[in-house]
């Protein structure tokens, strides 16, 4: 079955640095998707991609989050100032249209110290 | 934020029993309604879906029910196998959109 996938699975990080966090979706999709679990939260839907801008975005994804599609292959989160509360597992998803499945990656952890 | 809750934190069943897992609702403008898989270390797995025009919608093993009036879907896997121990997640959305509200999920554990 094809994959979305995401580097690095690991990333550690200072207060205060800017991240990125990188994802390939399935090639051919065309829609993009940020999610993230706090540990012991629920999953939270961040922002929506489709044609090169944000569809939706949640309250979370603030001006300290951008998204960007800088190939035809890469789908990115920058977190430009990452705060302590920005400890989360972050899951990128795609999908080739809304009435097909929404394939999730397996996330990336990410720890602000 | 509660708007998607599922009750019960864990569930234990034995193997070729059914397992029955549950999730409410409180948005009346949710529409679509999806049961997701994950495993550790993994992404959630997409398993079955419902809208809410149906009432239920059925996979191989894995049969979703949805009561609209109740604002109450449930997820039946039957026979269960230990692979399927993992954690199951509900969620929702108004339109399908993949703007998912999900629940907190439910630790299935199937024993041999």
């Amino acid at each position: 079955e094809p994959e979305v996938t995401q580097t690095p699975s690991h990333q550690v990080t200072q207060m205060g640095q800017e991240v990125i966090l990188r994802c390939v979706p399935i090639s051919n999709h065309l829609y993009f998707y940020w999610y993230r679990q706090i540990l012991g939260q629920k999953v939270e839907f961040l922002v929506s991609f489709y044609n090169n801008e944000i569809s939706e975005k949640s309250e979370i994804f603030d001006d300290q989050f951008s998204v960007e599609r800088p190939d035809g292959s890469n789908f990115t989160l920058k977190i430009r100032s990452t705060k302590l509360e920005d400890s989360a597992m972050y899951f990128c998803a795609s999908t080739g249209g809304v009435s097909e499945k929404l394939f999730f990656g397996s996330g990336t952890q990410l720890s602000v110290l | 934020d509660q708007q998607v809750k599922q009750n019960s934190p864990s569930l234990s069943v034995q193997e070729g029993r059914i397992s029955i897992l549950n999730c409410d609702y409180t948005n009346s403008m949710f529409d679509y309604f999806l049961w997701y898989k994950k495993y550790p270390a993994e992404g959630p797995t997409f398993l079955i879906s419902i809208s809410s025009i149906k009432d239920k919608n059925e996979d191989g093993r894995f049969t979703v029910f949805l009561n609209k009036s109740a604002k109450h879907l449930s997820l039946h896997i039957v026979p269960s196998q230990p692979g399927d121990s993992a954690v199951y997640f509900c969620a929702a959305s108004e339109g399908s959109n993949y703007k998912l509200t999900f629940g907190k999920g439910t630790l299935l554990t199937v024993n041999p």
